[in-house]
């Protein structure tokens, strides 16, 4: 594709619900990565993928926040029992392996109420 | 994301002006800076990069300086376009070729006609 894509655009939760959020990545990016990103902040890194194998979860908030990739090219970020501080953008980005110009896409951006 | 910027360091440059626009890093290990723009509502999108055996770079209407003796980063934007409007962040990494972005808190940049 020409970008990245990321899907629901906007996502709306109550809390306690359960969300998942798809990204699809620049076709052959061997790389990816989620970031969140909190209203009025840089984004924080939350995990990487290399393929299908995830590599670093360390940023990761919770055991409430689970990611995977299981054919190395889409992948979903999964949010367990919304609570209100889960609300931010989170952003998904590729990149070719062993390059560092990411290529982000234009976000989920998750309320929860 | 959408609201970008809400409650960040705001820079106001008029039209054709030249922008400086500073970041301070925090790892006295990180070895490769890049900057990124972020427009409301979309993803970060790669500007500029600089690996840290340099001092300058440039690019088409910007310059990337960087201090490691200050840990000071600096993003110069030549003649300033209302096109330039964004909020712009730096981040570093400690190895050229990993993912793990830190993200500096942002600047945003308002262009006055």
């Amino acid at each position: 594709g020409a970008g990245v894509s990321q899907s629901p655009r906007y996502k709306v939760a109550k809390r306690g619900q359960d969300v998942a959020l798809r990204c699809d990545p620049i076709s052959g990016h061997v790389s990816l990565f989620w970031y969140q990103q909190a209203l009025g902040q840089g984004p924080e890194f939350l995990t990487y993928f290399q393929n299908e194998a995830q590599l670093d979860k360390s940023g990761l908030p919770s055991d409430r926040f689970f990611a995977e990739r299981p054919e190395g090219s889409v992948s979903t970020l999964k949010i367990q029992r919304t609570q209100q501080e889960d609300s931010a953008v989170y952003l998904c980005a590729s990149s070719l392996v062993g390059t560092t110009e990411a290529f982000f896409g234009q976000g989920t951006r998750l309320t929860v109420v | 994301g959408e609201n970008v910027g809400l409650h960040l360091p705001t820079l106001s440059v008029q039209e054709g002006d030249n922008s400086i626009i500073n970041c301070a890093y925090s790892n006295s290990a990180s070895d490769y800076f890049i900057w990124y723009k972020q427009e409301s509502g979309k993803g970060p999108q790669f500007i500029i990069d600089i690996r840290s055996n340099m001092d300058k770079r440039q690019g088409q209407r910007v310059t990337v300086l960087l201090n490691k003796t200050v840990k000071h980063l600096s993003l110069q934007i030549a003649a300033t376009q209302p096109g330039d409007s964004a909020v712009y962040f730096c981040a570093e990494t400690s190895s050229w070729g990993t993912y793990k972005y830190i993200f500096g808190t942002g600047t945003r940049l308002k262009v006055l006609a």
